[in-house]
């Protein structure tokens, strides 16, 4: 089955800019997508097409892929920014699959 | 404003049925393909079902195939997740999510969630 990699966690100091991988097979491929998650909230999308952003979500978010690694970059981030981002790729044989999150602080 | 409602959560013994629902507002939702997504305690988020927008089309996990069947009703606009044979693994928030363009390549809306709790 298709598997998507992130690292655990990712610290970043406020204003400075924090990037988020997600790795798997032939990633360059697929379309990937990230949402971030808060504790006790829902997930929201926050890129869509490797790197296209939902109308809403500020600048400070973008988004690339490359060969077998696609990373999720927030520039100047801000406190509220820390979450767990998510990854998630459509694969034929897994459907819908998520990455096992990394956690921003 | 569009929006998704689960309910139907709760309590269910090792074994039992249980059955979500969500209600979705707001948009169109005969024209999306729906999710349901679950979250473990203190894990990630994991991919359960989809069902395409006339639900003729459905697919599963291969954790839940045969145990778990999604439906949908386009004139009550609600999508059903019927779960049976459950075990603690099942145990977890559930999420319905809308499919942005039907294609599985991004979840736009979700909705705030039902929990399932099984244990004796």
């Amino acid at each position: 089955s298709y598997e998507l990699i992130q690292p655990p966690s990712v610290s970043v100091s406020p204003g400075q800019t924090g990037s988020i991988t997600c790795s798997g097979d032939d990633l360059a491929d697929k379309f990937v997508s990230w949402y971030q998650k808060k504790p006790g909230q829902s997930p929201i999308l926050v890129m869509f097409q490797d790197n296209k952003r939902p109308s809403g979500i500020p600048e400070r978010f973008s988004g690339s892929s490359s060969v077998n690694t696609a990373t999720l970059t927030i520039s100047g981030t801000q406190p509220v920014d820390e979450a767990d981002y998510y990854c998630q790729a459509w694969d034929s044989s897994t459907n819908v699959v998520f990455g096992g999150g990394t956690k921003l602080t | 404003e569009e929006q998704l409602v689960e309910s139907g959560g709760g309590l269910v013994q090792p074994g039992g049925s249980l059955r979500l629902s969500c209600a979705a507002s707001g948009f169109t939702f005969r024209n999306f393909w729906m999710h349901w997504v679950r979250q473990p305690p203190g894990k990630g988020l994991v991919w359960v079902s989809r069902i395409d927008e006339n639900g003729s089309g459905a697919r599963y996990a291969a954790s839940v195939k045969g145990r778990f069947t999604i439906s949908r009703d386009n004139a009550k606009n609600t999508v059903d997740l019927q779960m049976n044979s459950v075990g603690p693994e099942d145990t977890g928030v559930y999420y319905c999510a809308r499919d942005a363009d039907n294609s599985g390549f991004a979840l736009d809306l979700w909705g705030q969630g039902t929990l399932v709790t099984v244990s004796s």
